[in-house]
Order: structure tokens, then sequence, then C-alpha cells
């Protein structure tokens, strides 16, 4: 079946670790996201990519760094010098259609972060 | 800059009852799109509806209906008959012609009791 995978779907860890999530889709979309959402909150956007090789940072990326070296994927690492890291991260990813990115995002299962 | 507002955090509904859950936006381009997601308790968004904003014909998918107003920038989704399944944080969002960024809403939790 065609989707978008994340893992772990739970994850803890020590201040100071930098920390790397993984996300991967299947469904040969060009373009991916990360997303934060804190308790009772909206989604914030970290990163997003669309092509390969290339990432542009969003409204919240201090603390956090991307790579895309291969379509299907888009991990995100989670940095120490994240202030407060506890949260839900939520991966997506849309089609691209003529460099226009009009197109329904789809996500992941999520993963939450706890930092202990 | 762009923002999208759902005023209301929390509804509760008893089941067979109608909802409907609002949605006012803000942006300063002529063509945008709208969206709406379902997130229930399991944390994934479900893509509910994609609307642009020269199309404001309303909307009917089963129990569900959405509003575009673009004189008032709303968005309003309608659920009809409510489900205790129905029971889940709803986000509207807003994508503008000059990004691919979606700008979500703070989401409104409904939850539908037996």
């Amino acid at each position: 079946d065609g989707g978008i995978t994340q893992s772990p779907k739970y994850l803890f860890r020590k201040e100071g670790q930098n920390v790397t999530l993984s996300c991967e889709q299947n469904l040969n979309h060009d373009a991916m996201y990360w997303y934060r959402q804190d308790p009772g909150q909206g989604l914030r956007l970290i990163y997003y990519s669309q092509i390969v090789n290339d990432f542009q940072k969003g409204d919240i990326a201090e603390g956090y760094s991307v790579s895309r070296e291969k379509k299907e994927s888009f991990p995100l690492t989670v940095t120490s010098a994240q202030k407060n890291p506890t949260a839900f991260y939520l991966c997506a990813s849309s089609i691209s259609s003529g460099g226009q990115f009009y197109n329904e995002q789809f996500f992941g299962p999520g993963t939450r972060l706890t930092v202990l | 800059a762009q923002k999208v507002t759902q005023a209301q955090t929390e509804i509760s509904v008893v089941e067979k009852e109608d909802v409907t859950l609002d949605c006012v936006y803000e942006t300063r381009d002529t063509t945008y799109y709208l969206f709406w997601y379902k997130q229930p308790p399991s944390g994934e968004l479900v893509f509910l509806i994609r609307r642009n904003s020269f199309d404001e014909q309303n909307e009917i998918s089963g129990r569900y209906s959405w509003n575009f107003q673009k004189s008032t920038s709303s968005f309003n989704f309608t659920i009809t008959a409510s489900q205790v399944v129905d029971s889940a944080v709803y986000f509207c969002a807003l994508q503008e012609t000059s990004g691919s960024r979606l700008t979500f809403g703070e989401g409104t939790q409904l939850t539908v009791n037996p």
C-alpha cells in the first residue's frame, strides 16, 4: 500500500542529545514537509523540500536540521539547540504540479518526542 | 500575512445532532486554496476537502458539507447527524499561491457523545 511511514512512534531523549526522526513515502511525491504540533495547538511548519537535494526553512526551523538525499526520504534531526523539543512531529508529502504545490498534503502517523 | 482562525476550541454534541465548525481566514492573495483535515485520536491527519478561491459552490459529501463564502472569508464545515466516530480535532488550513506552505488554524476539538 502507498503511504507515509514515520518511525519511531514514540521517542524519548535525554536533554542535550540529538535525535533523528524518520519519514519515508512511497507515493512518488516530490514535496515533503515537517510539522510540529504542541498540545491544543495547530501545526507549525519546520522545514519543507520541493525536490531532492533542496529544502527551505519553515516558520520554526531553529534547532532542527533536515536532509533530502532521496526522493522518498526526508529525515528530521532535532538538535540540542532546540530548547523545547517535546512535541508531536508530523511528516507530510504532496504532488508537485508544474512547480505549483496546491495539492493536498498527505500525512504520516507522527512521532511523539519526549525529552526527559 | 496569511492567518486562519478557528474560534471554537471545543464543541460537544450528542449523537445525531448537526454541528458546524467555523473557519475564518485572512490572505492578500486573490488565488488560494482552503483545506479541512481531521485528526482522530491516533494522531494522523486525514484530508477531507480542498477548495480553490474561485469556486464558491457549496459541496456535500455524505454527511459532510462545506460552505465557502469569499465575502466573509469563511469556509465552514457542517457534519449532519453526527456520530461518535466523528469525534476528532478538525483543522482548517490555507495555502497561498506564493508558496507551498499550509497555514493551519488551531483546530476545533469535536466530541460526539452517545
